[in-house]
Parts: C-alpha cells; sequence; structure tokens
C-alpha cells in the first residue's frame, strides 16, 4: 500500500479480554516496529521485526503481550487480558531497512475500561 | 537508556520566529533523526543526518550533530502556524535500533 496502515484506529475494551492490533507496512520493507505512546509521553519501544523475526523484543513489558509477523509482511500485537495501564496509543512503523527513515502508521488508541 | 532527550520540553514562539530544539543521547549511533507528530498520532519523518555528517538542510529545517558531545540541534526557521506540534528526536544504534526522547512541544503563535 501506499502508506503503513493499522487497525482498528479506536478500540475500547474492558479489563481482562484480549485484543488484537494489526500494522500493514509499506510493501517491501523489512524492518517493522511497534511503539506505545501514553498520553504526552515519548514512544516506549516494544518490538522489532526483521522479516518475520524479532531479533528484539526487549521493551514487551510483560507476558501478555506478544507480537508475530508473517509472510515478511502484517503483524499482530496482541494484548492478553488487558489492564487499565494498557490503554494508550500504539504505534507500528516499517522502515526498508533497519537504520533508514521510518513510516508510521496513525496508530491504534487502546482504551481499557 | 539510550533514549534522546530534548530540550526543551515545550517551546512557544511567534509566528515568523526561529525555534531551536536540542536532543542528546548516550551512546554510539548510526544515525539520527527527527520527526514530527501533529495530534498525538502518526509520526512523520523530517529529516536524517548519519554520524559522518554535521549540519544537515532540509527546506526551512536546518539539523546538526556533534557526535563528540552526543547531541543534535533542530531549527526551525521562518516558523508558521502549521508547525505547531510535537517533534521527536530519534537515535538509530546497533544497526537498527530506533529509541525516541520525549519530545519537544511547539506552539507557534499567530
Amino acid at each position: 500500500g501506499a502508506g503503513v496502515s493499522q487497525s482498528p484506529s479506536n478500540k475500547v475494551t474492558e479489563k481482562g479480554k484480549d485484543v488484537e492490533l494489526r500494522c500493514d507496512p509499506i510493501s517491501g520493507h523489512t524492518a517493522l516496529y511497534w511503539y506505545r505512546q501514553s498520553l504526552g509521553q515519548g514512544l516506549e519501544f516494544l518490538i522489532y521485526f526483521q522479516g518475520n523475526s524479532a531479533p528484539d523484543k526487549s521493551g514487551l513489558p510483560s507476558d501478555r503481550f506478544s507480537a508475530e509477523r508473517t509472510g515478511g509482511s502484517v503483524s499482530t500485537l496482541t494484548i492478553q487480558r488487558t489492564q487499565q495501564e494498557d490503554s494508550a496509543v500504539y504505534l507500528c512503523a516499517s522502515s526498508s531497512a533497519g537504520d533508514t527513515e521510518a513510516f508510521f502508521g496513525q496508530g491504534t488508541r487502546l482504551t481499557v475500561v | 537508556s539510550q533514549q534522546g532527550e530534548e530540550d526543551p520540553q515545550a517551546l512557544s514562539i511567534q509566528e515568523g520566529e526561529n525555534a531551536t530544539m536540542n536532543c542528546s543521547y548516550k551512546t554510539s549511533i548510526n544515525n539520527l533523526q527527527w520527526y514530527r507528530q501533529n495530534s498525538g498520532r502518526g509520526l512523520v519523518h523530517l529529516i536524517l543526518i548519519r554520524s559522518n555528517e554535521r549540519e544537515k538542510h532540509s527546506g526551512r529545517l536546518r539539523v546538526t550533530l556533534d557526535t563528540s558531545k552526543k547531541s543534535s540541534s533542530l531549527l526551525i526557521t521562518a516558523s508558521r502556524a502549521a508547525d505547531t506540534a510535537s517533534y521527536f528526536c530519534a537515535t538509530v544504534w546497533n544497526d537498527y535500533k530506533l529509541s525516541f526522547g520525549a519530545g519537544t512541544t511547539v506552539t507557534v503563535r499567530a
């Protein structure tokens, strides 16, 4: 596609439910990142993919968070048993290589009630 | 943490004035990038400066990099109301790790 696409744009979920956030990167981009941004804060790194593998998962805050990438393209971030502190904007970015400019999606605003 | 730290946290200027913000980081980098964010959603890439470069220009933007001081600055000249946004520096290290600072919120008054 023309840009990085994330879905849904907004998600309201009840505490304890699981959620899946989707990211469609720019076609041909091998590097993919997930970040979390709380209101008025900077971007917190979650995970990095190179192709389908995730050499760096160091930012995932707990074992409730997981992510996968299939076919070197679409990525899904899954949060199990959501908690209120998971409420944030989740941003996905892709780049042609790990050290070039990154293109961001518009993010998914997750609200856990 | 490798995250860059921006200074100041917030900046308010009159339209037509220049805006300068700074970024400091901690370890060796591949490159440093600046991004803009409007309305708390997607970030837009502004400029990338490599570790062997000292200065770079793009339109009304000027970026400097001092690797000996581990710092960078972003200058926006002749600011416009449309420049109102949050600006983030991001460092790339270990060839892929893109780490962001907390950002500078810039308000341009008409």
